[in-house]
């Protein structure tokens, strides 16, 4: 069975505080692990998605990058339109395109 | 549409009563998933639809779920006879294709039984 945990289950930044947040996974065959960004009252908004050990992503503030065990999503010098819940999820080969979602972190940057 | 359309985006409903909750995915998305939300769980799978396939219903978790797409577009998603446990956040997500890709949620139905 895939399993995603996420940590820390939330974290406080002040504003230009970078900062990393985990997910580590184990699945039967990885076909690509999801960064989702989640907004209080609105559904997961796609941030990225990676595919195979060692790679990266950027986007704007925002960088993934992925091992073989678990994937990182660092912040850097956030401001506090970047407090969400940052949700990580995995497509396996055992789970036939559903994906398995982590708790989440939830993440408040301040002034 | 431009995104993912759910109605209603609030439903309070009495302990007993059927619920049906709607989905209109991305048109041109043949894959639309179900998924629910409850406070300080991760998103559970409930039920997938990839075009005319037979729908993979392994998620529900009752009998009293189920779900249906007609026309390959519009989704309902029926809940009898709710109970205080169902209580959640029911989020509809559709994609282009099956696979290793990005889902466009919706804003979701938050469900109250009481």
């Amino acid at each position: 069975e895939d399993q995603v945990t996420q940590s820390p289950e939330a974290l406080r930044l002040q504003e230009g505080e970078s900062s990393s947040l985990n997910c580590s996974y184990t699945v039967s065959g990885l076909r690509g692990l999801f960064w989702y960004r989640q907004d209080p009252g609105k559904g997961p908004e796609f941030l990225f998605t990676l595919y195979s050990a060692g790679e990266e992503k950027e986007k704007e503030r925002l960088k993934a990058t992925l091992t073989k065990k678990e994937s990182f999503l660092h912040i850097t010098a956030p401001k506090p339109e970047d407090s969400a819940t940052y949700l990580c999820a995995v497509d396996s080969t055992g789970t036939a395109s559903k994906l398995t979602f982590g708790t989440g972190t939830r993440l408040q940057v301040t002034l | 549409g431009a995104g993912v359309s759910q109605s209603p985006s609030n439903k309070v409903t009495e302990k007993g009563k059927d619920v049906e909750l709607r989905c209109d995915p991305i048109s041109g998305h043949t894959a639309l998933y179900w998924y629910r939300q409850s406070l300080g769980q991760g998103l559970e799978f409930l039920i997938y639809f990839q075009g005319n396939s037979a729908p993979d219903k392994s998620g529900l978790p009752s009998d009293r779920f189920s779900a249906e797409r007609t026309g390959g577009s519009v989704s309902t998603l029926t809940i009898q006879r709710t109970q205080q446990e169902d209580s959640a956040v029911y989020l509809c997500a559709s994609s282009l294709t099956t696979g290793a890709h990005g889902y466009t949620f919706g804003s979701g139905t938050r469900l109250t039984v009481v």
